[in-house]
């Protein structure tokens, strides 16, 4: 079975810290993505990578950054947290291949930003 | 990517069939259909896609119109477990811009009941 795995499910935060949220898969998969969900938005991608050191903005990347050093690991980081960034954040990861679009999901990272 | 339309929310008893229905009438001819369910506290998994013709796995069954301008995905025998939001998904399976980003709509809450 295909692992997706999130370092925290649920994480509390000051505003102005710098959070760091970690994902990891164990496909061997080459993308890998982050996205928010927030009610009445559904999913939103922030930012996704398709190898390593390569990053690319999805469609809400203000205020966050992503690292990508390793294959299996993908990392989004909140700079400056702000209480807006208040949201459940989604880790996936698939194939670069035409299976490109079955992703695979952590459990997701509850975040809260007081 | 092709838009999707799926009903708000649908109940069905626990041991009969649930036909989650979809349209997509703006379907191009290389673009797949996607479906994925989300349980309440969990991320998005994905439960099986197809391009025309009928496709089942061992959690479902879909079915796509001759005119593809719908599908209806079946859950054969509900159970408590399959409460979720299910969503439909019509994306190209391969290509060059945003790089395997699903658009996850509103989706249908389906509730099963004993």
């Amino acid at each position: 079975d295909v692992k997706v795995t999130q370092s925290s499910r649920y994480l509390v935060k000051r505003t102005g810290e710098k959070v760091f949220l970690e994902c990891v898969q164990d496909m061997d998969h080459e993308n890998m993505f982050w996205y928010r969900q927030d009610p009445g938005l559904g999913l939103r991608l922030i930012y996704f990578s398709y190898d390593v050191k390569m990053k690319e903005k999805g469609d809400i990347p203000e205020g966050y950054s992503v690292s990508r050093e390793k294959k299996e690991r993908f990392s989004l980081i909140l700079e400056s947290a702000s209480t807006n960034q208040t949201s459940m954040y989604l880790c996936a990861s698939s194939f670069d291949s035409i299976a490109k679009n079955i992703q695979y999901f952590g459990a997701g990272t509850r975040l809260s930003v007081l | 990517d092709a838009k999707t339309t799926q009903p708000t929310s649908m109940d069905c008893a626990e041991g009969r069939a649930a036909n989650l229905p979809c349209n997509h009438s703006t379907i191009s001819g290389n673009e797949y259909v996607y479906w994925y369910r989300q349980i309440h506290s969990q991320g998005p998994q994905y439960i099986i896609h197809g391009l025309k013709n009928n496709e089942t796995n061992e959690m479902a069954s879909l079915i796509i119109t001759e005119d593809r301008k719908s599908s209806t995905l079946i859950l054969p025998h509900a159970t408590l477990r399959d409460t979720a939001v299910y969503y439909c998904i019509v994306r190209v399976a391969r290509s060059t811009d945003s790089w395997g980003k699903l658009q996850f709509g509103a989706g249908t809450q389906v509730v099963v009941t004993p």
